[in-house]
């Protein structure tokens, strides 16, 4: 258990709609990432946040969106859903963005979109 | 866009027995972290090794690294089932974490009883 936590555990979408997940990070921790995992993949980057401000972005379009709250816990939003954005969605809290390679991982939120 | 790429994309072994499986990433990068997941959930972190560093240990863990050929192993000594689980190597390039991690696509790795 890494006291990071996400909801919800599962969710199924249809194409074209909005989802919004949720992370809440280890406690104190104020750095948080966002990974996108297709089955069969490895996690691919979608961004991070820091102190409430988006730190860094990987390949990723737009319509992936995200937010970070004054108290740390953070939400990713994905509009006009695709079938591709089926995944496993992880999140990841850091103690300090100095410390960022220190990644506590969620369990993760499992996105189907139909 | 996968950095790396683990071989092999899966091994099964016996209980009991070594299992090492290995890493091939692109760019230069400044550290190299070995993560387990169990069947499609969080990850968890087991080593990092830095760019300047040619070997590490921990407990049942041993982790290389190359740099000259762009690729790192992990070994797991003396395994047991509860090591089922699929292990994904990441790196990073420095820059404060503005491009996160880069994971490869894993080694599914099945300890048998």
């Amino acid at each position: 258990e890494t006291g990071v936590t996400q909801s919800p555990t599962h969710l199924i979408k249809t194409r074209g709609q909005q989802v919004t997940l949720r992370c809440s990070s280890q406690s104190g921790h104020n750095t948080v990432s966002w990974y996108q995992q297709a089955l069969g993949q490895g996690p691919q980057f979608i961004f991070q946040y820091y102190r409430e401000e988006e730190n860094g972005r990987g390949n990723f379009p737009p319509r992936f969106s995200g937010l970070q709250f004054p108290n740390y816990s953070s939400e990713l939003n994905v509009n006009a859903l695709e079938l591709d954005d089926s995944a496993l969605y992880l999140c990841a809290s850091s103690l300090e963005r100095e410390r960022w390679l220190e990644q506590f991982f969620g369990p993760g939120t499992r996105l189907t979109v139909l | 866009s996968q950095q790396g790429e683990e071989d092999p994309q899966a091994l099964s072994i016996q209980e009991g027995e070594n299992a090492t499986m290995n890493c091939s990433y692109k760019t230069s990068i400044n550290n190299l972290q070995w993560y387990r997941q169990n069947s499609g959930r969080g990850l968890v972190h087991l080593i990092l090794i830095r760019s300047n560093e040619r070997e590490k240990h921990s407990g049942r863990l041993r982790v290389t690294l190359d740099t000259s050929k762009k690729s790192s192993s992990l070994l797991i000594t003396a395994s047991r089932a509860a090591d089922t689980a699929s292990y994904f190597c990441a790196t990073d390039a420095g820059g404060g974490g503005a491009d996160g991690l880069t994971f490869g696509k894993g080694t599914h790795l099945i300890i048998q009883p």
